[in-house]
């Protein structure tokens, strides 16, 4: 069957610290991979998108790596801040064919 | 600059009912979704529409009916509400397919 993984429910982790999250799919060839932030009551919202013939993407303190061969994404937060506390989910496209599939989330709680 | 919006934000039913749930957004984007989101399984796709008059099943469309008359609306219905479709359900747009997704603020329902 079809999956996408996304590592533990949780990540607690000291502020100025890098968080790094995994996204992990099977039985897929997606042509690119989403991620999203999700704070609690509210709806996603866009963070980064990479394409299969890019490596790695950056946006502020926020990289996303894809690895074809090894069907995985990790998403890096740098230099972590308690505003950074919230759910992160990964997208993909199964079928290429616009219809998402979103990983269930990893929730990151960011100490000061 | 109102974006992507939903209503109503909260909703109770009964068992049989039949529910619309709205969508609005004002970028003209081609592409609309609906969503649902329950713990233990993410976000899953209901319904999607490349176009108005154009629409699709996503994964999980049994018991939901949809229409896009006009490129801004698409309401997602109900007819015959059951207690598993208690949920929280969030509709996006995007400009085209695979771009970015633009969230709604979501619409809780509970069906008793």
């Amino acid at each position: 069957s079809q999956k996408i993984e996304q590592n533990s429910e949780a990540l607690n982790i000291q502020e100025g610290k890098t968080a790094t999250l995994t996204c992990n799919y099977t039985n897929y060839s997606p042509a690119y991979l989403q991620w999203y932030r999700q704070d609690p009551g509210r709806g996603p919202v866009f963070l980064l998108l990479i394409r299969e013939n890019e490596k790695e993407k950056r946006k502020e303190r926020l990289k996303v790596t894809f690895d074809t061969t090894l069907k995985q994404s990790l998403f890096h937060i740098t230099a972590s801040q308690p505003a950074d506390s919230a759910t992160y989910l990964c997208a993909l496209d199964p079928s290429n064919d616009y219809k998402l599939s979103f990983g269930a989330g990893t929730t990151v709680t960011v100490r000061a | 600059d109102a974006g992507i919006t939903q209503s109503p934000r909260y909703k109770i039913t009964e068992t049989g009912r039949q529910v619309t749930l709205m969508c609005h957004q004002t970028w003209s984007h081609s592409y609309m979704f609906w969503y649902r989101q329950d713990l233990g399984h993410g976000l899953r796709l209901i319904y999607y529409s490349a176009a108005a008059d154009i629409t699709d099943k996503g994964e999980v469309p049994d018991g939901y009916v949809v229409s896009r008359s006009k490129t801004e609306n698409f309401p997602l219905t109900l007819e015959s509400a059951t207690r598993s479709q208690t949920s929280v359900y969030f509709c996006a747009s995007s400009l085209a397919g695979g771009n970015e997704q633009f969230f709604g603020p979501g619409t809780r329902l509970t069906v008793l």
